[in-house]
């Protein structure tokens, strides 16, 4: 079992909509958790951290079920410019484990 | 303020053949992360710099990868000799704090390598 799974889409959504991610880990001991965005053949960049109460930062919403062991991430209303990959990142001591991603097409 | 850098962007060699990847951190960052990410699979931990000591280099898949920070500035990844699997982009990380918590590591763009 990977230690961060994410299911890789694509997601294909109209301009718009609102979509969610779902990622799982399997370590029950981390203890911070992200969503990074990336680009076609670009780095991966910070989107949000995810708190355990959950966070909201614009149009984005992420939550944490420890008990469940799964991290999401909520956009509304999607824009064409957040046609991206999103990154599950779970905290391995000092270093981060990143999930396959999870890809998104917001079509017009 | 310069983020990280890496060079070269593109590189393209034989098998057997030796490269060397390069990595700038942010100016001020102890911390010094290599990641890599081959086709088709997730991005994964190579080996973390706490300036020029290794803190931690589990993520290394075997000893033809050898990685330098002397003088805790800049980085290089030797890969030697290199083999067809070695293909992915080799990404170089950098942060502040040690910790993940509160902390925020910045990636560099990448170093796209081919293995032919």
């Amino acid at each position: 079992r990977k230690e961060v799974e994410q299911d890789p889409g694509p997601f294909n959504v109209p301009e718009g909509a609102t979509v969610a991610f779902n990622c799982t880990y399997s370590n029950s001991a981390s203890q911070s958790f992200f969503w990074y965005r990336q680009d076609c053949r670009k780095e991966p960049k910070l989107l949000m951290s995810v708190y355990s109460s959950g966070n909201e930062d614009g149009r984005f919403t992420a939550q944490l079920n420890r008990a469940s062991q799964y991290i999401s991430l909520l956009i509304r209303d999607s824009k064409l410019s957040d046609s991206a990959t999103y990154l599950c990142v779970v905290d391995g001591t000092y270093k981060y484990i990143f999930g396959t991603g999870t890809r998104l097409k917001v079509l017009a | 303020e310069a983020g990280v850098t890496q060079f070269p962007s593109h590189s393209v060699i034989e098998k057997g053949q030796t490269v060397t990847l390069r990595c700038d951190p942010i100016s001020g960052h102890d911390n010094l992360y290599w990641y890599r990410r081959v086709m088709g699979k997730e991005i994964k931990f190579l080996l973390h710099f706490v300036k020029e000591s290794k803190q931690d280099e589990s993520g290394m898949p075997n000893n033809r990868f050898l990685a330098e920070r002397t003088g805790g500035t800049y980085s290089t990844l030797k890969v030697q000799p290199a083999e067809l699997e070695d293909s992915g982009v080799y990404f170089c990380a950098s942060s502040q704090l040690g910790g993940l918590s509160g902390n925020t590591i910045y990636f560099g763009e990448g170093s796209w390598l081919t293995v032919v």
